[in-house]
């Protein structure tokens, strides 16, 4: 089975802190997603990755940024935390990009920012 | 990207069948229509995927409308665990989904 791990399930860091979120998939996926899910909006795509050393914006990308080292990690980065980036963070992977592909999501970071 | 709408919330009796249906007038020729469903506390799972033809597997069968517009997610006998968020979402060939509000199941006994 496809085994999506992250590095914490909750997680409370302070206004202006740097926060690291680990992604890290064991089926040598190419590609790699981080999601925000928040009541009411469903999920929404921060950053994509589709091989390592590079990546794509999604539909929220502002106040955070990603890094694709290697190929089985893909981190979330918030570069200065803020109160409004307290949400539920998602991680998933998928084979390729294909339109029959299936994403493989982690159990979820909940992340208070205070 | 394409956009799905989903009924904000369906309610069924246990060990009833349960029908979920999701618009997406706008998919094109190249879409595939995915269905996942999340559990309390836990990331959204696979549950079954088409392109145009009706597809059945252990889970789940979903049918698809012939001009492809909507779909349905059939759970041919529902359980209390079957109670979770449904997301109907689109796939493009470039691997990128968009995941809408989804549709939240409760089962009453």
């Amino acid at each position: 089975d496809v085994k999506v791990t992250q590095s914490s399930r909750y997680l409370v860091k302070r206004t202006g802190e740097k926060v690291f979120l680990e992604c890290v998939q064991d089926m040598d996926h190419e590609n790699m997603f981080w999601y925000r899910q928040d009541p009411g909006l469903g999920l929404r795509l921060i950053y994509f990755s589709y091989d390592v050393k590079m990546k794509e914006k999604g539909d929220i990308p502002e106040g955070y940024s990603v890094s694709r080292e290697k190929k089985e990690r893909f981190s979330l980065i918030l570069e200065s935390a803020s109160t409004n980036q307290t949400s539920m963070y998602l991680c998933a992977s998928s084979s390729q990009a294909r339109g029959t592909d299936t994403q493989y999501f982690g159990p979820g970071t909940r992340l208070t920012v205070l | 990207d394409a956009k799905t709408t989903q009924p904000n919330s369906m309610e069924s009796n246990e060990e009833e069948p349960v029908h979920l249906p999701c618009n997406h007038s706008t998919i094109s020729g190249t879409d595939y229509i995915h269905w996942y469903r999340q559990l309390p506390s836990q990331g959204p799972e696979y549950v079954i995927h088409g392109l145009t033809s009706n597809v059945n597997n252990r889970m789940a069968s979903l049918a698809i409308a012939e001009d492809r517009k909507s779909s349905t997610l059939i759970l041919h006998r529902a359980t209390l665990r079957d109670a979770a968020v449904y997301y109907c979402i689109l796939n493009t060939n470039a691997g990128k989904s968009t995941f809408g509000d989804g549709t939240t199941l409760t089962v009453k006994p």
